[in-house]
C-alpha cells in the first residue's frame, strides 16, 4: 500500500465548474497535510495546508480533512484554465520533516 | 521577500563525477530540505536540515550527502554519479519545525543530468 494516494488522473473538468481532488494517507500519525500545484517544467507551489478535521477555505480553494477516514481533499471551485497543473497531496508528521507525496493527480480546465 | 533560491539552474555531468547543488532559503527559515524529483518516481524526500544539524534521512545511499551553513542555506552533495542520478533536484525551507508544522516553500530546482 502507498503511503500516499491520490485519486487517478488525469481530471478534466470545463471552465467553471467545481474540481474535486482526492487523497488518502496510510500513517495515522500524520499531523499535517498540504496540497501543491505544479505547473509542467516548474517547482511545486503550496496552494493550501490544513492541520485539523473539517474544512479550511481560502479563495476558491478549500481543503477538507477526515482523519478518521485518512482522507484528505481539495475542491477548486469556479474553475479555470490556469488551474490545470498536476496537484499533488503531501503529508507530514512534525518529528520527521519529511514531506511524503502522492503521485499527483493531472487536473485541465477547458474553455 | 525572496523566495528559495537555488543554484546553478542546470547542471550536466559525466558519470563518476561529483555535482554540488546550492541552496538559500527564504529569510528567517532555518530547516532546509532536499527532494528528488526524477520521472516517473514522484518527489522523494533526500535529507532535512535545521540548525546546522541533519536531522532525517531519506531512503538514499551514502553518496547523497549535504551541510547546512550558519546562515541556513544549505549544500546537497552528490558522489559518484549514476544515470539514475538524473532528476529535478528541488530544494525547500520552512520557519523552525519545532514550534509545530510548518509548511514548506520550494525553489525552481536544479535540473541534473548524467551523461
Amino acid at each position: 500500500q502507498k503511503e500516499v494516494e491520490q485519486n487517478s488522473g488525469p481530471l478534466s473538468v470545463p471552465e467553471g465548474a467545481i474540481a474535486s481532488l482526492n487523497c488518502t494517507y496510510s500513517d495515522r500519525g500524520s499531523q499535517s497535510f498540504f496540497w501543491y500545484r505544479q505547473y509542467s517544467g516548474k517547482s511545486p507551489e503550496l496552494i493550501m495546508f490544513i492541520y485539523s478535521n473539517g474544512d479550511k477555505e481560502d479563495g476558491r480553494f478549500t481543503a477538507q480533512l477526515n482523519k478518521a477516514s485518512q482522507y484528505v481533499s481539495l475542491l477548486i471551485r469556479d474553475s479555470q484554465p490556469s488551474d490545470s497543473a498536476t496537484y499533488l497531496c503531501a503529508v507530514s508528521i512534525t518529528s520527521y520533516g519529511k514531506l511524503t507525496f502522492g503521485q499527483g493527480t493531472i487536473l485541465t480546465v477547458h474553455p | 521577500e525572496a523566495g528559495v533560491t537555488q543554484s546553478p539552474t542546470h547542471l550536466i555531468k559525466t558519470r563518476g563525477q561529483q555535482a554540488t547543488l546550492r541552496c538559500s532559503p527564504i529569510s528567517g527559515h532555518t530547516s532546509v530540505y532536499w527532494y528528488q524529483q526524477a520521472l516517473g518516481l514522484g518527489l522523494q524526500f533526500l535529507l532535512w536540515y535545521d540548525e546546522g544539524e541533519e536531522r532525517n534521512r531519506g531512503n538514499f545511499p551514502p553518496r547523497f550527502s549535504g551541510r547546512q551553513f550558519p546562515n541556513y542555506s544549505s549544500e546537497l552533495n552528490v558522489n559518484a554519479l549514476e544515470l539514475e542520478d538524473s532528476a529535478l533536484y528541488l530544494c525547500a525551507s520552512s520557519l523552525e519545525i519545532g514550534t509545530g508544522n510548518q509548511p514548506q516553500h520550494f525553489g525552481d530546482g536544479t535540473r541534473l543530468s548524467i551523461l
